[in-house]
């Protein structure tokens, strides 16, 4: 089943914050995080393995909840260039059961 | 620099045609994805390959089939194709083990007329 994400679109101003919440209905292994810019292929953002881990690179950052199945995406002090959809891909806690499930999407648009 | 191909980007077929969607990555990764993106509905898994000759059904199987013949080669099959395929189709690989980085393709946008 697919992971939840809201909200499904977001309009910000450039420096203003966004977070993007991934929930799942099944147990996680861990969650990835992807952004697609229009006309073009999804970019690896982060993975997250941990339950309480939190990663960002830059001014993007993400935690995981492994109890509540939930991860967030945090955007700080928004650029232009994070305008994008924004995708959750998670994996089960199956062991040898690889298939990455992805969201149904964030569609965030930055405005100057 | 890491590259996984898909053959077409555009593809306009006729109803009842068998489409074939191939996909090659360069990085010998023996997982690989295909994923069907349409609006509203993000990334929909139809199916995965773990290995050569080796697959599992994603959430959106039906209509469609895949072949793994060699490691680098992923290929999606529809027997017969229907307007309700009309979408954008995504490939990707990576390493096994889990919370890997996975690659896509540039997309196949298909048109079933």
């Amino acid at each position: 089943q697919q992971p939840v994400q809201s909200p499904q679109a977001v309009i910000l101003r450039e420096g203003e914050d966004a977070v993007i919440n991934c929930s799942s209905s099944k147990a996680l292994y861990s969650v990835h995080w992807y952004r697609q810019k229009h006309g073009e292929a999804p970019v690896f953002l982060m993975i997250l393995l941990k339950g309480g881990e939190q990663k960002g690179h830059d001014k993007i950052s993400a935690s995981f909840n492994e109890k509540k199945q939930q991860s967030s995406l945090y955007l700080t002090a928004s650029q232009l260039s994070y305008s994008g959809t924004y995708f959750c891909g998670t994996e089960g806690r199956n062991f040898g059961n690889e298939k990455l499930t992805f969201g149904t999407g964030t569609r965030l648009t930055i405005i100057p | 620099d890491v590259k996984v191909t898909q053959s077409s980007r555009y593809l306009v077929k006729r109803t009842g045609e068998k489409v074939f969607l191939e996909c090659v990555q360069d990085m010998d990764h023996e997982n690989m994805f295909w994923y069907r993106q349409d609006p509203g509905l993000g990334l929909r898994l139809i199916y995965f390959s773990y290995d050569v000759k080796m697959k599992e059904k994603g959430d959106i199987p039906e209509g469609y089939s895949v072949s793994r013949e060699k490691k680098e080669r992923f290929s999606l099959i529809l027997e017969s194709a229907s307007t309700n395929q009309t979408s954008m189709y995504l490939c990707a690989s990576r390493d096994p083990g889990g919370a890997t980085e996975a690659f896509f393709g540039q997309g196949t946008r298909l048109t079933v007329v």
